[in-house]
């Protein structure tokens, strides 16, 4: 099924620094959704945003809906270690829809 | 708070038994929940959409006699993988969300291995 661009694919960052990642895609989503997940584990969602040009924070995360709703980025400052993990972005279409995720983005942290 | 439960974590067994997966959403209703499958360093595939009180709608490619999906209640949705072999081998999540325009959130997913 169709699935969104992600990138980067994988990040290698010291801890300390900022971390940026993005989707697009092709077709226009009404809702964008980023979660993380670890390891042996469930997606967690991170930050929800529902309206073009929309621009979410949660602590050090910042995420923000493009204006055209075809693109997605999200932020992460002042890494740490528990920032370890893959980071997936996901569309949605209409309320309660199935979502279209992202190929996923893995952040490693070294201290 | 975890406001969806998966159960069991983790399943080890033999090739040509059927696996049940529950998944239950907590202190919520919800009509729809969706199971995922997730292969190694691979993102979330969606296998079907589970509606309360009626028939999954499954994805392309994805066997509906192969994987049983059962949404009796408005907090419980069942997945069975019938006769699973090895290739079923994998890590299925489910999510499920409020009524409304409530993100989705997942279970804490269920290892399986068939050997």
């Amino acid at each position: 099924g169709q699935q969104l661009n992600q990138s980067p694919q994988s990040m290698f960052i010291q801890e300390g620094e900022d971390v940026s990642m993005n989707c697009t895609s092709s077709s226009i989503f009404n809702t964008w959704l980023w979660y993380k997940q670890d390891p042996g584990e469930g997606p967690v969602l991170l930050i929800a945003l529902y309206k073009a040009g929309e621009l979410t924070s949660n602590g050090r995360l910042t995420a923000q809906f493009g204006i055209t709703r075809k693109d997605s980025f999200l932020n992460i400052s002042a890494s740490i270690p528990s920032d370890v993990g893959i980071y997936f972005c996901a569309g949605q279409k209409t309320s309660g829809s199935r979502l279209t995720f992202g190929e996923g983005t893995q952040l490693t942290v070294n201290p | 708070g975890a406001v969806v439960s998966q159960h069991p974590s983790r399943v080890i067994c033999k090739s040509g038994t059927s696996v049940k997966i529950e998944c239950r959403s907590l202190d919520f209703q919800a009509t729809t929940m969706f199971w995922y499958r997730q292969f190694p360093k691979q993102s979330l595939m969606l296998m079907a959409t589970s509606n309360e009180g009626s028939k999954a709608t499954y994805e392309q490619g994805v066997e509906k006699d192969k994987f049983l999906i059962n949404h009796a209640s408005l907090t419980l949705s069942t997945l069975t993988v019938t006769s699973a072999h090895p290739e079923d081998s994998s890590f299925y999540i489910c999510s499920a969300c409020r009524v409304g325009d409530q993100p989705q959130h997942f279970g804490d997913g269920t290892r399986l291995s068939i050997l």
